[in-house]
């Protein structure tokens, strides 16, 4: 069975600060997708990035990141100067990719951020 | 492009009364899912879809819970009879067919709040 954690439940930080969100994953695929995506206050989910097993390049898009490391099955996003906007609930997910599935996502449980000035 | 729409956005009901979500999936989407979110159990996957037919309903919750989706551009989730512990947010998703990135695009999601 797939699984995915994020042990960190909240974290709050002064803004500019950098912040890292732990994602540790389990799954018997050897073939799988890894996804970020955001919960603002509004309530929508936002997809932020979607990472393949076995591309385990690292990923910048401004300033967010993310170190995908398969020897430990973490997946880990990072907020670089951190600003209040970046305050949402981010998720973790997990999903199989072989051919004539559906892609299922399985989701963590979330990590509230909360950035403060 | 429109996205993922759903109706309503809030509904509140009483225990005992039917209630009927609606989805809207991305035209030219395969793929719709209904995913169930709650403090106590976070995102959890109810039902999905492949080219209008249920392939797996193995996480809707009890027979009060149905599904359908008569053509590719909407789909419902109905309860019946409502429960308090039907309160949550329903969010719809869908996706391209498979092959694709694989990233759901999700809707608004619609809270429901049974009394």
């Amino acid at each position: 069975a797939q699984k995915v954690t994020q042990a960190q439940t909240e974290i709050s930080v002064v803004e500019k600060e950098d912040v890292t969100l732990d994602c540790v994953y389990e799954t018997r695929d050897t073939t799988y997708y890894l996804f970020w995506y955001k919960q603002p206050p509004s309530g929508e989910l936002v997809f932020l990035i979607r990472r393949n097993s076995f591309d385990e390049q690292n990923e910048i898009s401004g300033r967010y990141s993310w170190n995908f490391q398969k020897s430990t099955s973490s997946f880990n996003f990072t907020i670089t100067a951190s600003q209040v906007v970046d305050s949402a609930v981010y998720f973790c997910a997990l999903s199989e990719a072989r051919p004539g599935t559906a892609s299922k996502l399985t989701f963590g449980t979330g990590t509230r951020l909360q950035v403060t000035l | 492009d429109a996205g993922v729409i759903q109706s309503p956005r809030h509904e509140v009901t009483e225990m005992g009364q039917e209630v009927t979500l609606r989805c809207k999936p991305i035209s030219g989407h395969d793929y719709l899912f209904w995913y169930r979110q709650t403090m106590m159990r976070g995102l959890e996957l109810l039902i999905y879809f492949n080219n209008n037919v249920p392939i797996d309903d193995s996480g809707m919750p009890e027979d009060r819970f149905s599904a359908k989706m008569p053509n590719a551009s909407f789909s419902t989730l109905k309860i019946q009879p409502s429960e308090p512990r039907d309160s949550a947010v329903y969010f719809c998703a869908s996706r391209r067919r498979q092959g694709d990135t694989g990233e759901l695009f999700f809707g608004e999601g619609s809270r429901l709040t049974v009394l």
